[in-house]
């Protein structure tokens, strides 16, 4: 079956450095990756998501870009703030309405 | 505007008493999920709706029901909870299935005493 796996499980900034955050799953008819943004005590919250049909997607300072061929994506964060500090899920979608979730990265960014 | 809404947000019950978790949106989406997420770890699948077609994941426990009354209502029931089963449940939807974003509520943090 589909296995997302999801590196690194924290990661640890300073404000204004960039974070990266990757993935790798294993099923290549995964054709859509969203990225969720989870804070303490809600819900996983939409932040970006790519379509296979893309290469790399950007909006302000959050960018994903997606190998097919390798079968990996990743998040990229630049000049972060304390405020993007939460924990970060990946996921691909299979089997028409279903997806994996990565196990998730918690992002600490210090002031 | 919210969009997906759970209620309660917290929820107390005693271990066997059987507890009820309701989920609405107001996206009119087809598709309705219901999710459990533990503490640091991935939300895992229980089941999910496709209109009225309910589908469940072959490791859901039978402890878990769920009922979709209209597109804009899901009950997630659990009918003994153990203490294995505090959690937070997370409600999602989609307009509906393939490459589609789903959208989550805020969860419903359950504790069994």
């Amino acid at each position: 079956g589909e296995n997302v796996e999801q590196h690194p499980s924290t990661l640890s900034v300073q404000e204004g450095d960039s974070a990266v955050i990757k993935c790798t799953y294993s099923d290549s008819a995964s054709n859509y990756f969203p990225w969720y943004k989870q804070e303490l005590g809600k819900g996983p919250q939409l932040i970006i998501d790519i379509r296979s049909n893309v290469g790399e997607k950007k909006d302000q300072r959050i960018a994903v870009t997606l190998n097919k061929t390798a079968k990996h994506f990743s998040l990229h964060i630049t000049e972060t703030q304390p405020e993007d500090s939460a924990v970060y899920f990946c996921a691909a979608q299979y089997n028409f309405n279903k997806f994996y979730f990565g196990s998730g990265t918690k992002l600490n960014v210090k002031p | 505007d919210a969009m997906v809404i759970q209620n309660p947000r917290y929820q107390v019950t005693q271990f066997g008493k059987p507890v009820t978790l309701s989920c609405s949106q107001t996206l009119n989406h087809n598709v309705m999920y219901w999710y459990q997420q533990k503490s640091s770890q991935a939300p895992k699948l229980l089941f999910h709706y496709y209109d009225k077609d309910f589908n469940n994941e072959a490791d859901t426990p039978d402890n878990f029901q769920s009922r979709r009354p209209n597109t804009s209502f899901c009950f997630l029931d659990i009918r003994s909870p153990g203490l294995g089963d505090a959690a937070m449940y997370l409600c999602a939807t989609s307009r509906d299935s393939r490459r589609e974003t789903q959208y989550f509520g805020p969860g419903t943090r359950l504790l069994v005493l």
